[in-house]
C-alpha cells in the first residue's frame, strides 16, 4: 500500500489560490488518486480524482507529476466555507487496497 | 433518493457488549465499505464489500464483523466492544471500481465505548 503525506494544516486569505500536496512515493501502476472535502460532523465529499498529468473541474484541478509520487490539489480563489480537512486518497482501480492520508486542515480568514 | 444512511448517530456502549451499526444505500452501488476515523489519523478502511455476499477485510478488521446479504445495507458488528473501538465509524459505498469512483459517505455514527 502506497503510505500518503500531507501537511498537517494551511492558512489562506480570501481570494488566494490554494495549494495541498499529498506525497504517495510508492504508488503502484494501477493506483488511483483521489481528494475528499470534510467538514466537522459530516462525512468526507469528493473533490477531484485524476491518473496522470492534470485534472480540472468545476471546484478544483488536480497536478500530478509524470512519475506520480506527489499529487496537488488546487483550488482558485478560496471563500470561507473552503475552510475544511482535506484528504487523499490512493487506491487500486478494484478498491481492494486504499489509504487515506491523515488530511490538511485548511483555514480560510477574511 | 436518500443517498448513503447509518444509524444510530450516537451509541455509547460498555466494554464487552456488542452492537450494530447500521448501513444503507438506494443508490444500487456495488462497492461498500466501512472506515473508522480517529483524531490525527484521517480515515482506515475496516472492511468492504464488493457485491452482495461477498465481503473483505481492509486495514483495520479485528473486533468487527460484516456481511453483505442485500445490495442495499453493509451492517458492522461489534461482538465485543472495547475501549480502543471509541471512534467516528463511515460507511460509504461507490459504483463499480471503488478506486476509480467517487465515494459517497453516510454521515457517520459516534461510538463511545466506557
Amino acid at each position: 500500500l502506497a503510505k500518503t503525506t500531507q501537511p498537517i494544516s494551511m492558512d489562506s486569505y480570501e481570494g488566494q489560490e490554494v495549494n495541498i500536496t499529498c506525497s504517495h512515493n510508492n504508488i503502484a501502476t494501477n493506483d488511483y488518486i483521489t481528494w475528499y472535502q470534510q467538514f466537522p460532523s459530516q462525512g468526507p465529499r469528493f473533490i477531484i480524482q485524476g491518473y496522470k498529468t492534470k485534472v480540472t473541474n468545476e471546484v478544483a484541478s488536480l497536478f500530478i507529476p509524470a512519475d506520480r509520487k506527489s499529487s496537488t490539489l488546487s483550488l482558485p480563489r478560496v471563500s470561507l466555507s473552503d475552510t475544511a480537512v482535506y484528504y487523499c486518497l490512493v487506491a487500486n482501480q478494484a478498491g481492494t487496497a486504499l489509504i487515506f492520508g491523515k488530511g490538511t486542515t485548511l483555514s480560510v480568514s477574511s | 433518493n436518500a443517498g448513503v444512511t447509518q444509524t444510530p448517530k450516537f451509541q455509547v456502549l460498555k466494554t464487552g457488549q456488542s452492537m450494530t451499526l447500521q448501513c444503507a444505500q438506494d443508490m444500487n452501488h456495488e462497492y461498500m465499505s466501512w472506515y473508522r476515523q480517529d483524531p490525527g489519523m484521517g480515515l482506515r478502511l475496516i472492511h468492504y464489500s464488493v457485491g452482495a455476499g461477498i465481503t473483505d477485510q481492509g486495514e483495520v478488521p479485528n473486533g468487527y464483523n460484516v456481511s453483505r446479504s442485500t445490495t442495499e445495507d453493509f451492517p458492522l458488528r461489534l461482538l465485543s466492544a472495547a475501549p480502543s473501538q471509541t471512534s467516528v465509524y463511515f460507511c460509504a459505498s461507490t459504483q463499480g471500481l471503488a478506486g476509480e469512483g467517487e465515494q459517497f459517505f453516510g454521515p457517520g455514527t459516534r461510538l463511545t465505548v466506557l
